[in-house]
């Protein structure tokens, strides 16, 4: 049974380049959220995919945007990177319906740096 | 709106010592509660959740915590700590009947287990 897969698993870009970080949810899943975890920080939520719309934001620029596929499947993109935008890229994924939509599992993360 | 208090960001504790990691929350509604581990490199692994019942609940790994909804708190404990266990521990909320609902984490507390 394969869990949450995520790539890539690093990734280095530039200030003003764009990125876009690829999520396939647990088998079964078809809810795929996005946190970003700075260096030393919990994760912070992003945006969360449900039946192919974004249903939930947390406090992120326009800049941030996501997509989910037909088959659940997720990216998340990011223009105009900046600094600040480095961190690690969680996924998680869960099942809507069960109980509140938890537990969310989660990927192993993609290591986003930015020069 | 949920927020997560860690009152303690690392924990240093010698091996088949007990443990305790404390977490509080604050929030307006009811929630869910959780606590997940980090190994470095890794995403986070569910250890235990708490969504209704009994407000002790037990985990992997032999970890278990208690639900104090009169002190807001879902403090974690092990009564035999192994150098394995060392890692980054985040304690994390979800407001209950909120269908697209997602996790606001604490800033996490390491664990330092050593011989």
């Amino acid at each position: 049974d394969a869990g949450v897969t995520q790539s890539p698993t690093h990734l280095i870009k530039t200030r003003g380049q764009q990125v876009t970080l690829r999520c396939s949810p647990k088998s079964g899943h078809d809810t795929v959220s996005w946190y970003q975890q700075a260096l030393g920080q919990g994760p912070q939520f992003i945006f969360q995919y449900y039946e192919e719309e974004e249903r939930q934001r947390g406090n992120f620029p326009d800049r941030f945007s996501g997509h989910q596929f037909p088959n659940y499947s997720s990216e998340l993109n990011v223009n105009a990177l900046l600094l600040g935008d480095s961190a690690l890229y969680l996924c998680a994924s869960s099942l809507m319906g069960s109980e509140n939509n938890q537990p969310q599992h989660f990927g192993d993360g993609t290591r986003l740096s930015i020069l | 709106a949920q927020s997560v208090t860690q009152l303690d960001s690392q924990v240093p504790v010698f091996e088949e010592a007990p443990v305790e990691l404390r977490c509080n929350y604050s929030s307006s509604v009811s929630v869910y509660l959780f606590w997940y581990v980090q190994y470095p490199n890794q995403g986070l692994q569910l250890l235990l959740k708490y969504l209704s019942g009994s407000t002790l609940v037990k985990g992997i790994n032999g970890f278990e915590a208690e639900f104090n909804k009169s002190q807001t708190s879902f403090h974690l404990r092990k009564p035999s700590v192994h150098i394995s266990d060392t890692a980054e521990y985040f304690c994390a909320v979800s407001a209950m009947n909120s269908g697209y609902s997602t996790l606001t984490f604490g800033k996490g507390t390491m664990l330092l287990v050593s011989p």
